[in-house]
């Protein structure tokens, strides 16, 4: 059975400091994984999504790596504004029908 | 870009009584995905359709039933609810399934209290 699990639960840092986010899951055969962000009560935003084939997606200040062999994935926020303060979630697809088997989330405060 | 529509957007509801939730998908997309997010947790799959037929189920209660209908749209069906069905419920589209490595876009969820 496949377990997504993320480390930390929570981060606070101080504005402009770069900072990772860590993911990893039990079972390494996958189809892809996406990091996703949820505001409190909102709805969920996909940020990035890495097919199992590929190795890291980048978009903006944010770059994902995947090693599946491993079983591991890293979010890599560059230069931390007040506004990336949100849950960030990572999720695997590791059947054919595409359920997201989601990890519970790093909470992240960004203070100016 | 038209994204996913979930109706209504709260809902607030006794326990025992019933309840409906509806998804729209993105235009195109066969695939709808049903998820359940309790306060302070990560979201749990219940059901997923593909053209029309059920293509797998999670966690779902047998007091909830879905399908999904000939213009794609789905609806989750929540019978006898109880205190513990209080959640947001997320539905996602996508355009094939696992194999189509395609990504799931999420609709802005219903948020179900049950009083």
């Amino acid at each position: 059975k496949q377990e997504v699990t993320q480390i930390p639960a929570a981060l606070s840092v101080p504005e402009g400091e770069n900072l990772v986010l860590n993911c990893s899951f039990t079972d390494s055969a996958i189809y892809n994984l996406q990091w996703f962000r949820q505001d409190p009560g909102k709805g969920l935003t996909s940020l990035l999504l890495i097919q199992s084939s590929q190795r890291e997606q980048t978009s903006g200040r944010l770059n994902a790596s995947l090693d599946k062999s491993s079983g591991r994935s890293t979010l890599y926020i560059a230069a931390s504004q007040p506004g990336d303060s949100a849950t960030y979630l990572c999720a695997v697809i590791s059947s054919n029908t595409g359920k997201l088997i989601f990890g519970q989330g790093t909470t992240l405060q960004v203070k100016p | 870009a038209a994204g996913v529509i979930q109706s209504p957007r709260h809902l607030i509801k006794e326990k025992r009584e019933t309840a409906t939730l509806k998804c729209y998908p993105i235009p195109r997309h066969d695939t709808v995905y049903w998820y359940q997010q309790g306060p302070g947790q990560d979201p749990q799959f219940l059901i997923s359709f593909y053209e029309k037929m059920q293509s797998d189920k999670g966690s779902i209660p047998d007091r909830f039933s879905a399908q999904q209908f000939s213009d794609y749209h789905s609806e989750l069906n929540m019978s006898s609810l109880e205190l513990g069905d209080s959640a947001l419920y997320f539905c996602a589209s996508s355009l094939g399934q696992g194999w189509s490595k395609d990504t799931q876009y999420f609709g802005p969820g219903t948020r179900l209290t049950v009083l």
